[in-house]
């Protein structure tokens, strides 16, 4: 089984700075996907960034980049240069080679974005 | 660049009715999943089909059963509705194989479904 945890119900960060979003993992499989997504309040699912378990440099994608600790089993977001319109909520998430592709997310971290 | 489209965007039924739910994966798309979320709830898995075969199996209720069809598009079946069954029903489509690749799953903007 492969479980997600977020800690952080929700997260402020005021406009301009940047801000870290923790996610642990847990699964046993050695391979492994790890995923970033944004749900603003209108309810879309927007893929922001992709880990995988053999990749060995961390992800990036404009303003946003994974931390990816293996030794840890975290793989926390961080986004430089914080913009209003990254007020949302923020689902980590994984796949394994024994769940296949089906996503299993973590509760989600609420980021308000303060002018 | 095309999306994954899905309709209807908001839906409300009453209990016991029956809702069809239908997902159009991005081009050359060959595999489709769902997703239901809950208020205030993540996403968790429901199916998902690979070259119109049910490739996945997570916690989908008897009473829905989902089919991909030849054109890839794939239709969610939800019979005898209940009040739970109130949630936001996502579409995502990737490429490559099932079980053997991590492609990114990009989610469609979700069906809105409210059962009174």
């Amino acid at each position: 089984a492969q479980k997600i945890t977020q800690t952080q119900p929700g997260m402020f960060v005021q406009e301009k700075e940047a801000v870290t979003l923790d996610c642990t993992y847990d699964t046993s499989d050695p391979s492994y996907g790890l995923f970033w997504y944004k749900q603003p309040s209108s309810g879309e699912m927007i893929f922001l960034i992709y880990q995988g378990s053999y990749d060995q440099q961390n992800a990036t994608e404009g303003r946003y980049s994974l931390n990816f600790q293996k030794a840890r089993k975290s793989a926390n977001l961080v986004i430089s240069a914080s913009q209003l319109g990254d007020s949302a909520m923020y689902f980590c998430a994984m796949c394994s080679e024994t769940s296949g592709s089906r996503l299993t997310f973590g509760e989600g971290t609420q980021l308000t974005v303060n002018p | 660049a095309a999306g994954v489209i899905q309709s209807p965007r908001h839906l409300i039924k009453e209990k016991r009715e029956t809702a069809t739910l239908k997902c159009y994966p991005i081009p050359r798309h060959d595999t489709v999943y769902w997703y239901q979320q809950g208020p205030g709830q993540d996403p968790q898995f429901l199916i998902s089909f690979y070259e119109k075969m049910q490739s996945d199996k997570g916690s989908i209720p008897d009473r829905f059963s989902a089919q991909q069809f030849s054109d890839y598009h794939s239709e969610l079946n939800m019979s005898s509705l209940e009040l739970g069954d109130s949630a936001l029903y996502f579409c995502a489509s990737s490429t490559g194989v099932p079980l053997e690749s991590y492609n990114e799953q990009f989610f469609g903007p979700g069906t809105r479904l409210t059962v009174l």
